[in-house]
C-alpha cells in the first residue's frame, strides 16, 4: 500500500518570497503523483501531476514540482508567492497504470503574509 | 472540460433525518466516482468507490447501510446519509474519473458541507 507524508502542517511565508512544500511517499510499485490545492470551503483543484517522463513538472499558477525517485519525494515549489496562494495543499499518490485510487497526505496550510 | 458539480453545497438537518447529496459530471461520462469525507483541518478520507450500474465498494470502517451510494447513470452518483447524527457532520467531496481519455486523473466537485443538529 502507498502512503504519503507531508512533513509541514503549516508554512507561513511572506509575499513574493519563494516557497517549498514537501511531500514524501512510500510505495513498492511505481506511482503517479499529484498536487492539489483547496481553498476554504471548496473542492480540490489539480495543480500538477507526474505520470512519467521529465521529472520536473510545471503546473498552474506558477507552481512546479520535481519527482525524485531515489528520495521518494515530490516537493512543490513556487519562486514568488502571492496572497492568493493562501490555501491548503495536498499531495496525493496512486499506483501506476491501471489504478486510480488516490492516497492523500494530511495537507499543508500555506499562509502568505503581506 | 471535466467539470463536476455537487448539490447541495451545504445542508443543515435534524438528527435522525436522511440527507441525499448529488454528484454530477457535467461534460463527461464517469464510469467511476469516488466519495470522500473531510473533517476540519484534516485530509480527505476515501469512503467508497461508486461504479455505474453496480454496487459501490466501501472502504474499511465505512458503514454501507448508513452511507448509501447509488450510481444510476454515467453522469450521476448520489450519497445518502441515513439517520444522520451530529458525528456525521463533515465536508463531503466527490470526484469522478472519465470513462475514457482521462487516465488516472480524478476531477473533484466543490464539496457539500453537512451539519447535523
Amino acid at each position: 500500500a502507498q502512503s504519503v507524508t507531508q512533513l509541514d502542517s503549516q508554512v507561513p511565508v511572506f509575499e513574493e518570497a519563494p516557497v517549498e512544500l514537501r511531500c514524501n511517499y512510500s510505495s513498492s510499485v511505481s506511482v503517479y503523483l499529484f498536487w492539489y490545492v483547496q481553498y476554504p470551503n471548496q473542492g480540490l483543484q489539480l495543480l500538477l501531476k507526474y505520470l512519467s517522463g521529465s521529472t520536473l513538472v510545471k503546473g498552474i499558477n506558477g507552481f512546479e514540482a520535481e519527482f525524485n525517485k531515489s528520495q521518494t519525494s515530490f516537493h512543490l515549489r513556487k519562486p514568488s508567492v502571492h496572497i492568493s496562494d493562501t490555501a491548503e495543499y495536498f499531495c496525493a499518490v496512486t499506483k501506476g497504470a491501471g489504478s486510480y485510487q488516490l492516497t492523500f497526505g494530511k495537507g499543508t496550510k500555506l499562509s502568505v503574509i503581506p | 472540460g471535466a467539470v463536476v458539480s455537487q448539490h447541495p453545497s451545504w445542508v443543515i438537518c435534524k438528527s435522525g433525518t436522511s440527507v441525499k447529496i448529488e454528484c454530477r459530471s457535467l461534460d463527461f461520462q464517469a464510469t467511476t466516482m469516488f466519495w470522500y469525507r473531510q473533517f476540519p483541518k484534516q485530509s480527505l478520507m476515501l469512503m467508497a468507490t461508486s461504479n455505474e450500474g453496480s454496487k459501490a465498494t466501501y472502504e474499511q470502517g465505512v458503514e454501507k447501510d448508513k452511507f448509501l451510494i447509488n450510481h444510476a447513470s454515467l453522469t450521476l452518483s448520489t450519497l445518502t446519509v441515513t439517520s444522520a447524527h451530529p458525528e456525521d457532520s463533515s465536508f463531503y467531496i466527490c470526484s469522478a474519473r472519465k470513462s475514457s481519455g482521462g487516465g488516472n486523473e480524478q476531477f473533484f466537485g466543490p464539496g457539500t458541507r453537512l451539519t447535523v443538529l
